[in-house]
């Protein structure tokens, strides 16, 4: 089955500081998604970026930046430069390709990181 | 605008009732889901249906039921809450490997 594991429950950081968020996950698949969301004050659920277990490149977005290592499993979440506005609960979660085909991606969410990023 | 709404998005509700919480989506995805947050347990998986007509059950069906008689509409129903269904629902739907879209999310109390 599959295994999401957020390391950090809470990380509390100053503005403009580099801030990373830890994720190792499990999985028995070769082929599986990772993704990465975020849950500001309000509520609703934002995605920030998905990867498939064939694409190891880090990604680079504005001040996010993601991890990918297969060999430790870990997907990690950077931000440079931390702002007032990046504080939320950010999960991370791990999708595995639908056995005999179909459409049902089943997502399995990490517990979530709250963040708070203080002026 | 294209998404999935649900209704309602607050409702306080007492032990023993029968609930559904309706979700609908624009979308045409094929895939919808119900999970349910709760704090220091991130999502959960409750129900899924990979197509109208069929349903399957996630990581905490127990105490929930979902019908799919159509793409659109994925109701979830609560037959006799209970107060540890308290908790913030949302629905999802998505198509292939695509990135899930999620509703708003519908908060739910029940004393």
């Amino acid at each position: 089955a599959q295994k999401v594991t957020q390391v950090q429950t809470e990380i509390s950081v100053v503005e403009k500081e580099d801030v990373t968020l830890d994720c190792v996950y499990e999985t028995r698949d070769t082929t599986y998604y990772l993704f990465w969301y975020k849950q500001p004050p309000s509520g609703e659920l934002v995605f920030l970026i998905r990867r498939n277990s064939f694409d190891e490149q880090n990604e680079i977005s504005g001040r996010y930046s993601w991890n990918f290592q297969k060999s430790t499993s870990s997907f990690n979440f950077t931000i440079t430069a931390s702002q007032v506005v990046d504080s939320a609960v950010y999960f991370c979660a791990l999708s595995e390709a639908p056995y005999g085909g179909g459409s049902n991606y089943k997502l399995t969410f990490g517990k979530g990181t709250l963040l708070t990023v203080n002026p | 605008i294209a998404g999935i709404t649900q209704a309602p998005t607050s409702q306080i509700l007492a032990a023993g009732r029968r609930m559904t919480l309706r979700c609908t989506q624009d979308m045409r995805h094929n895939a919808m889901y119900w999970y349910r947050q709760d704090l220091g347990l991130g999502l959960r998986l409750i129900h899924y249906s990979n197509t109208a007509g069929t349903t399957g059950k996630g990581e905490v069906p127990d105490g929930y039921s979902v019908s799919r008689a159509n793409t659109d509409d994925f109701p979830l129903t609560l037959a006799s809450a209970v107060p540890s269904q308290t908790s913030v629902y949302f629905c999802a739907a998505g198509a292939g490997a695509n990135v899930l879209t999620f509703g708003a999310g519908s908060r739910l109390t029940v004393l």
